[in-house]
């Protein structure tokens, strides 16, 4: 149990579906983040919520929009996607003290998208 | 640019001690992470630098040079249960974590 919950745990889509991931944090943790992982790729940020504002997009295509209601959630809503974006997809959470802090992260256990 | 660099794949045996290496060119530095990641599960941390030297935390170990840009993670009396992905990581700058791409270690029994 790592104290973040994600949701569904495998989605498989058309690319005129729209969808929604959701992760929740019950570490009361102040930052959450989305993570793409790809096959021999790095783990790639795509967003970052800092006290429930974004301060981080990677230069993420806009057919991903994420959505933080408040500093437990995070949503991650799909539209129009593409092949290549499928994959898993991780949330992460930490407690952020302010610049030059320690920051570990906790994951969840990620989706596993497949877009058809 | 923002570079880490750990090897590809590794094989070790049971039993035996396995060092993984990590180089890193960030801009900024927030200390180094170890993150293990088991086949379709998600990271989970091991250990974390910020100064210079070695910590030790059971059979596993993480070192950190920050003048050379350079750390490894030593794992000890290895067993079949640590065959997984180890990831190095880097704080940078605005709470972000740069990720290395893995290094997938392999246990022979």
């Amino acid at each position: 149990e790592t104290g973040v919950t994600q949701t569904p745990r495998h989605l498989v889509m058309g690319m005129t579906n729209k969808k929604s991931l959701k992760c929740e944090q019950h570490l009361g943790h102040n930052a959450m983040y989305w993570y793409k992982q790809s096959a021999k790729k790095p783990l790639e940020l795509m967003f970052v919520y800092n006290f429930k504002e974004q301060t981080e997009n990677n230069s993420v295509p806009s057919r991903f929009s994420p959505e933080c209601p408040n500093s437990s959630h995070l949503f991650l809503h799909l539209h129009t996607l593409q092949p290549e974006d499928s994959a898993l997809y991780l949330c992460a959470s930490s407690q952020v003290e302010g610049s030059g802090g320690y920051n570990e992260q906790f994951f969840g256990p990620g989706t596993r998208l497949t877009v058809l | 640019g923002q570079n880490i660099d750990q090897p590809t794949e590794m094989t070790a045996t049971e039993g035996a001690i396995v060092q993984i290496n990590c180089t890193y060119q960030t801009s900024g530095f927030n200390g180094l992470f170890w993150y293990q990641q088991h086949a379709g599960e998600a990271p989970t941390f091991l250990s974390y630098n910020v100064l210079d030297g070695l910590e030790e935390k059971g059979r596993f170990s993480s070192f950190l040079s920050r003048s050379k840009g350079y750390s490894y993670l030593l794992l000890k009396e290895l067993q079949m249960k640590d065959s997984a992905s180890y990831l190095c990581a880097v704080g940078g700058r605005d709470d972000k974590i740069i990720f290395g791409k893995g290094t997938r270690l392999h246990i022979l029994p």
